[in-house]
């Protein structure tokens, strides 16, 4: 199983900051099959970026992702309020093999 | 517009059994592999379940911890993925989510609580 460690595992930022979160696969993972998700509290996961760096529909052009291999990140260039959410990462190297990240909550100061 | 809603979550003693659904719209359901995540409270998600596509004769895939108990089907007259879960134990509390996948889930339903506890 190719398991995926997210850090930190929570994170403060000021509205306007720069933030990254990244993602470590303990396996190397294709740069196609890396994607992240957006959960608020109470709410299902939502899509948010495909395949390490395509954004989803509807996800603002502050968030950004990158990476390869064993080492992926999530960027966001100028925090908001609304970003305010857990972020999971997802890998899928063919059944049975999808496995999550144990998520990076984002608190806005 | 793509919809998802899973339903038949509760409370159910372990070593019970317990049927959800997930009623979809929007999209044709014999086209898209469709998965079951799951997550337990204040915990990561877990993927456990997938249905293939007509294309690949609807053939399922579980993972490990599932594997034996569960069984994931479709009704393909009426868009419905199930899942029956057989001989459950409180480890299996979470919320289910079914979701169309493969590879990413672009699409989720609101979720159903299964509660395994005497």
């Amino acid at each position: 199983e190719n398991v995926l460690t997210q850090s930190p595992a929570i994170m403060s930022a000021s509205p306007g900051e720069k933030v990254t979160m990244t993602c470590r696969a303990s396996s190397s993972v294709s740069s196609s099959y890396l994607h992240w998700y957006q959960q608020k509290s109470g709410a299902s996961p939502k899509l948010w970026i495909y395949s390490t760096s395509n954004l989803a529909s509807g996800v603002p052009a502050r968030f950004s992702g990158s990476g390869s291999g064993t080492s992926y990140s999530l960027t966001i260039s100028s925090v908001e309020a609304e970003d305010a959410a857990t972020y999971y990462c997802q890998q899928y190297s063919g059944y049975p093999l999808y496995t999550f990240g144990g998520g990076t909550k984002l608190e806005i100061k | 517009e793509v919809k998802l809603v899973e339903s038949g979550g509760g409370l159910v003693q372990p070593g019970g059994s317990l049927r959800l659904s997930c009623a979809t719209s929007g999209f044709t359901f014999s086209d898209f592999y469709m998965e079951w995540v799951r997550q337990p409270p204040g915990k990561r998600l877990e993927w456990i379940a997938a249905s293939r596509n007509k294309a690949n004769d609807y053939t399922t895939e579980y993972s490990a911890s599932v594997k034996g108990r569960f069984i994931v089907s479709r009704d393909t007259s009426q868009s419905i993925l199930y899942l029956q879960m057989n001989a459950l134990r409180a480890e299996d509390t979470a919320i289910y989510y079914c979701a169309r996948g493969p590879s990413w889930f672009a699409y989720w339903g609101q979720g159903t609580l299964v509660t395994v506890s005497a």
